[in-house]
């Protein structure tokens, strides 16, 4: 059964730190999909990324950038100059199959704090 | 397009109260999806659906039922509830399951406590 890991239960940086936050995912499926969503204080869940198992180039989106590794099974999701705003919980979540995007297995979330 | 709606927001209930958590989405998307959330666990799949008419389990399906008879709405019903079902509902669709490109759309979330 598959399974995501967020070791990190929460992280508290300055405003303008660097931060990164991890995860491990578990899966016997050669195809699967890999997510990472927000949860700011207001409570809904805002996507942020997908990558898919056969792509294993890392991404970049302005201040965030994600570090896929299939060698390690991580997943790992860096802010760079993190920001007030950047406070939220963040889930790291995984689908497997091509048709399985709407069952996904969550990881059970890091909170960061960004402190000014 | 108002998205994903949840109804209520809130809701108090009794243990052995049974209840409807309400979800609708405009965007004619096929496929929904029932989750909770609970401290440290994240989101756990209750029950979902790839259209009206065909719904199946999830992770923590117990206690919980869903129907899907037209394919704005999917409700889920809380026949007899228990402290355990304390928790954080969300709502989610997408236009298909296909995960390369499609994108769940959750909903705001009901906060339910089971007293």
């Amino acid at each position: 059964a598959q399974k995501v890991t967020q070791a990190q239960t929460e992280i508290s940086v300055v405003e303008k730190e660097d931060v990164t936050l991890d995860c491990v995912y578990e899966t016997r499926d050669t195809t699967y999909y890999l997510f990472w969503y927000k949860q700011p204080p207001s409570g809904e869940l805002v996507f942020l990324i997908r990558r898919n198992s056969f792509d294993e180039q890392n991404e970049i989106s302005g201040r965030y950038s994600w570090n896929f590794q299939k060698s390690t099974s991580s997943f790992n999701f860096t802010i760079t100059a993190s920001q007030v705003v950047d406070s939220a919980v963040y889930f790291c979540a995984l689908s497997e199959g091509y048709n399985a995007g709407n069952m996904l297995t969550f990881g059970g979330g890091t909170r960061l704090m960004v402190k000014p | 397009n108002a998205g994903v709606t949840q109804t209520p927001k809130f809701q108090v209930l009794k243990t052995g109260q049974s209840m409807t958590l309400q979800c609708a989405q405009d965007m004619n998307h096929e496929y929904m999806s029932w989750y909770r959330q609970d401290p440290g666990m994240g989101l756990r799949l209750i029950h979902y659906s790839v259209g009206a008419g065909i719904t199946d389990q999830g992770e923590v399906p117990n206690g919980y039922n869903v129907s899907r008879s037209t394919t704005e709405d999917f409700p889920l019903r809380l026949l007899s509830a228990a402290p355990s079902q304390t928790s954080v509902y969300f709502c989610a669709s997408s236009y298909s399951g296909t995960a390369t490109t499609d994108t769940q759309y959750f909903g705001p979330g009901t906060r339910l406590t089971v007293l």
